[in-house]
This record gives C-alpha cells, sequence and structure tokens, in this order.
C-alpha cells in the first residue's frame, strides 16, 4: 500500500497549481486525514495543511487543502518563486499509523 | 515560541544502538501526541513513530517494529527514540515532530545517524 504523489510538476509564478495524493488502496477521504508538508533542501518541513484543509498557523491563504475526486489535493495559487520546494502529503491509514508519499518537486518558472 | 531540538545522533557500527533525545518548549508537552520521522539522504520523509500523551499507547512502522522504542519524560518535556539493531538502511535525519490533529505541527531541525562500520 501507497501513498502516490506526482514526482514533478511546474508553475509560472503567478500561476495555480494542483498537486495530488492518492492511496494505492483505494479513494482518498477526509477520513485519511491528509496533511501537506513543504520542504526546501538542508532544512526541516513545515507543515502547510492537516486535517485535510486546516491551514498551519502563519500559512497564507493562497495554500489550500481539499479532497479532489478520490484523492487529497494541495492547491497553490499565485505561485511564487519561493514556492519551489518539495512538497509531501501524509495520510493516516488506521491502526495508529500513518504513511508519507514519494513527495512532489515543484518548480516554479 | 514552539521549539523542538533533537540531540543523540551520530556515527555508529551496524548492530550497534543509539538513543535520540527532542526538548522540546514553548507548548503543554503532555497536552500533544509526539511522532518521529526520518528522511534518509536524498529520500522522502518517512513516518516511524507516534506516541500518546501519557505514554501508555505507542505505533510503529514495520520497518522500525521491534527494533526501536519511543517513549516520553512529561516532566523533562522530552521525546526519546531508542534504536537498536541499526542497520545501513537506517541512515538518515531523524526528525521529531508534535502531533496536532491527524497531523504533524511543529518540526525539530533534525539530528543524522549514520550507521557505518
Amino acid at each position: 500500500t501507497v501513498v502516490t504523489q506526482e514526482p514533478s510538476f511546474s508553475v509560472s509564478p503567478g500561476g495555480t497549481v494542483t498537486l495530488t495524493c492518492g492511496w494505492s488502496s483505494g479513494s482518498v477521504s477526509t477520513n485519511y486525514y491528509p496533511s501537506w508538508y513543504q520542504q526546501t533542501p538542508g532544512q526541516a518541513p513545515r507543515t502547510l495543511i492537516y486535517n485535510t484543509n486546516t491551514r498551519s498557523s502563519g500559512v497564507p491563504d493562497r495554500f489550500s487543502g481539499s479532497i479532489l475526486g478520490h484523492k487529497a489535493a494541495l492547491t497553490i495559487t499565485g505561485a511564487q518563486i519561493d514556492d519551489e520546494s518539495d512538497y509531501y502529503c501524509m495520510l493516516y491509514v488506521g491502526s495508529g499509523s500513518w504513511v508519507f508519499g514519494g513527495g512532489t518537486k515543484l518548480t516554479v518558472l | 515560541e514552539v521549539q523542538l531540538v533533537e540531540s543523540g545522533g551520530g556515527l555508529v557500527q551496524p548492530g550497534g544502538s543509539l538513543r535520540l533525545s527532542c526538548a522540546v518548549s514553548g507548548f503543554t508537552f503532555n497536552s500533544y501526541w509526539m511522532h518521529w520521522v526520518r528522511q534518509a539522504p536524498g529520500k522522502g520523509l518517512v513516518w516511524l513513530s507516534r506516541i500518546d500523551y501519557d505514554g501508555s499507547s505507542a505505533t510503529y512502522a514495520d520497518s522500525v517494529k521491534g527494533r526501536f522504542t519511543i517513549s516520553r519524560d512529561d516532566a523533562k518535556n522530552t521525546l526519546y527514540l531508542q534504536m537498536n539493531s541499526l542497520r545501513a538502511e537506517d541512515t538518515a535525519v531523524y526528525f521529531c515532530a508534535r502531533g496536532s490533529g491527524w497531523g504533524l505541527v511543529g518540526w525539530g531541525q533534525g539530528t543524522l545517524v549514520t550507521v557505518s562500520s
């Protein structure tokens, strides 16, 4: 059982991008409490979204979380150069276990 | 200000043991679940373990079950990860994180563990 993410994505400055997070065993719902993390090389992760759509303190509202179809989604509107990072989703898969996706490398150019 | 500071990493031989610590401040430690996450060089994040508010319940990823033990000392505001029977594939930066809801909110800066002879 694997959490799936796009390996890479590209967006233009000012554009909108939606990254997705799937579950190999089926659909992702709010019961998986999806969360999203941003990480630049050599730095600790930064929490963006938890419990599907709750923005972590200090995170700008151009980052939003949702369920789109059968996947969790992170949407970035008005992308900025500083948004160029790796993005990881994490799902609660039950029985006290969590699983991270492999991450999406976002390029802003 | 919420702060989490890991320590205890270093070089250890295969089969050896190491104990990581995570000292926290800026929040009521015994009100939160706590987690350990690791990241091998050039790889993604991997969830390892979670402990509940009072240490009465803990869960582990299959990859470390039976070898790693999470614990906490609420009097010292410190989280621990005892790592035994270490393997080369355990080489990684280890992060502690505060749970919030069913996610992780608040991360330490990480401590590097290198398993090599």
